[in-house]
This record gives C-alpha cells, structure tokens and sequence, in this order.
C-alpha cells in the first residue's frame, strides 16, 4: 500500500539554525500539506501547496517558513532560523483530489 | 470560523468497557468528519470516516454517526482493549476549490488497563 514517508524521523538542532524537513508524498498525489503537533496539544494546519504554489497557509506559517517540491517526489519544509518553540512534531500529508489526506509518520523537531 | 470540539482527556477505562469519546463541530458548508488515532511514538492514521449526514463510519469495532443537527460526531466502541490505548483526534474536512484543509480537535488521550 502506497504511503507518505517523511524524513528524519527525529531532527535536533541549535536555535538559530536552519532546518529542512523533507517528505515523500504518495507519488500520483497533487496536494500536499504540512501540519504541526507541539507537545501535548493538537495538530494545527501550517500550509497547503498545489501546482507549485502555496494554496493556503496559517497565521503560524510565517517568513521563517517556506516549502518547496524541488523534484518530482520530495516535498520539503524548510524553516530559516528557529526558535524554541518551533519544537513540535511535523506531520506532511498528501491527497489525490477530493478524497483523504494521507499522513506520514512525522519527524519530530527539538529546537535547544 | 470551523472548529472542533472534544472531551478533555485523558479517559481511563477497564479493558472491555464501553467507550464514548465526544465531538462536536463548528463550521461554514458541508464538512467530512474524520476520526485519527495516534498510537504512542507514531503518526496519525485515519480510523474513520463519514462524508454527509447521517453517515456512520466503523473501523476496527470503532464508530461514529455524522448527526448533521447535533453537529456532532462522538466515537463508541463497545469493548475496549489494552491496544486501543493512543490518542483520538476528531477532525473536520472542507473543500477549499480543490485543496482541502483539516480542522482537528485537540485529541482525547484513552489509557485501557487491564
């Protein structure tokens, strides 16, 4: 069965830096999306992108954030500088049109 | 705007318990409801689903009812196990003119114990 993957699964890194989350959508898939899900609290949309555009985002998803489909299958999230509490786990998803989105496994970024 | 209700957690129950976990929902349109599961260390996966009113989606000895005017979407299960112990989100899904955008519940963490 076909199925999102997100690499790393665990990401650490200084605050300042600059990280890149990487994802493999489900490869017939048109719309991609990345949420996050802070410790303990709920899973909040961050961005959608369609046609190599963002199609909508968040009032979290500022100008430390961007994404990008460099390729045919990857799909990334990069954030420029981070912050404390960038510090999350950040889940991609991906849908055909019209039907479900499929989740991936999430990478879980700790900001020191 | 669109929002999702859910009772606080976490809920504890005895192994072959019957389970209710509430949701209600808030939003503009016509929105599929959708049940996640979180297992401990894991990612989200989809445990059910209903797309309009009146639907009932079951998984796994899991279910839910979309009840268009209740706005609600509650999960049941009649017997609870150990390996039911994760965290359920309910969420809600519009059509945005293509894309979609979930709204999810701020889960309900379930501990089953023997």
């Amino acid at each position: 069965e076909p199925e999102v993957t997100q690499t790393p699964s665990h990401q650490v890194t200084q605050m300042g830096q600059e990280v890149i989350l990487r994802c493999v959508p489900i490869s017939n898939h048109l719309y991609f999306y990345w949420y996050r899900q802070i410790l303990g609290q709920k899973v909040e949309f961050l961005v959608s992108f369609y046609n190599n555009e963002i199609s909508e985002k968040s009032e979290i998803f500022d100008d430390q954030f961007s994404v990008e489909r460099p390729d045919g299958s990857n799909f990334t999230l990069k954030i420029r500088s981070t912050k404390l509490e960038d510090s999350a786990m950040y889940f991609c998803a991906s849908t055909l049109a019209g039907d479900e989105q499929f989740f991936g496994p999430g990478t879980r970024l700790t900001v020191l | 705007g669109n929002s999702v209700t859910q009772m606080e957690g976490p809920v504890t129950l005895s192994e072959e318990a019957f389970l209710t976990i509430n949701c209600t929902y808030t939003a503009t349109g016509y929105p599929s409801l959708f049940w996640y599961v979180q297992y401990p260390g894991e990612g989200l996966q989809l445990l059910l689903k209903a797309t309009k009113a009146d639907d009932k989606g079951s998984n796994k000895g899991f279910e839910a009812t979309y009840r268009k005017e209740t706005t609600s979407f509650h999960l049941e299960k009649g017997s609870v196990q150990v390996s039911d112990s994760a965290v359920y989100f309910c969420a809600l899904r519009l059509e945005l003119g293509g894309y979609q955008k979930v709204t999810f519940g701020t889960g309900t963490k379930l501990q089953v114990i023997p």
